[in-house]
């Protein structure tokens, strides 16, 4: 079965050190990967995506995401974390299924950032 | 501006009742999306379009029903609220195959 996991359900990260938030993927064919971040009674606001070339993939305020074939794998990184990154971030894959493409998003991971 | 945007933002409301929660679209999306999520958990998709007069049914079954009479609207109706209906719904539109859903900022439903 197609799918997407995201391990954590929750990331503690101090402010200013790095954060990485982790996703992997079971797809059959090649995965289209997104990240989406939520705010507090918020829609999800899209972060960034990988569809093809560059496996490094910059997104919006300063994230990035690193696609990894061989590990199934689309970890979304940070440098410096900000107190305002604190969130509720989803992974999706968008997959060829019967009928047509759909989008799979992973259960979310909170991420807090302790000033 | 190029927006989506949802109606009403919250609403509590007695079992029985008949409710309508809107979703418009100005990006002239072809693509429509409903999603169910209790706060600060996973969403399910329960309704979606890919274009006017076409809706299927999502991964999660609903009691819902939607609409795609236009282009630029997809609204979701209830026809009898009940208490297991409350939790929040948020409308997504996008283009192409692989582009990003642009998503609106959610109707939280209470039902009492």
């Amino acid at each position: 079965a197609q799918s997407v996991a995201q391990p954590e359900d929750q990331v503690n990260v101090a402010e200013g050190n790095p954060l990485t938030v982790k996703c992997t993927y079971s797809v059959s064919g090649n995965p289209y990967l997104f990240w989406y971040v939520q705010y507090p009674n918020r829609g999800l606001q899209f972060l960034l995506k990988y569809i093809t070339g560059d496996n490094l993939v910059k997104g919006s305020y300063g994230f990035e995401a690193e696609f990894n074939k061989s590990q199934t794998s689309f970890h979304l990184k940070k440098p410096s974390a900000l107190v305002s990154d604190s969130a509720l971030y989803f992974c999706a894959v968008r997959v060829l299924n019967t009928g047509g493409f759909k989008t799979i998003f992973g259960a979310g991971t909170r991420l807090f950032v302790k000033a | 501006e190029a927006d989506i945007y949802q109606t009403p933002r919250y609403l509590v409301i007695g079992t029985g009742k008949k409710i309508t929660l809107e979703c418009s679209q100005t990006m002239g999306h072809d693509k429509m999306y409903w999603y169910q999520q209790d706060p600060g958990m996973e969403l399910h998709l329960i309704h979606y379009s890919y274009g006017v007069n076409s809706t299927e049914k999502g991964d999660l079954s609903s009691e819902s029903t939607v609409s795609r009479i236009r282009t630029e609207h997809f609204p979701l109706t209830l026809e009898s609220a009940r208490p297991s209906h409350t939790s929040q719904y948020l409308c997504a539109s996008s283009d192409g195959t692989y582009n990003e859903q642009f998503f609106g900022p959610g109707t939280r439903l209470t039902v009492l």
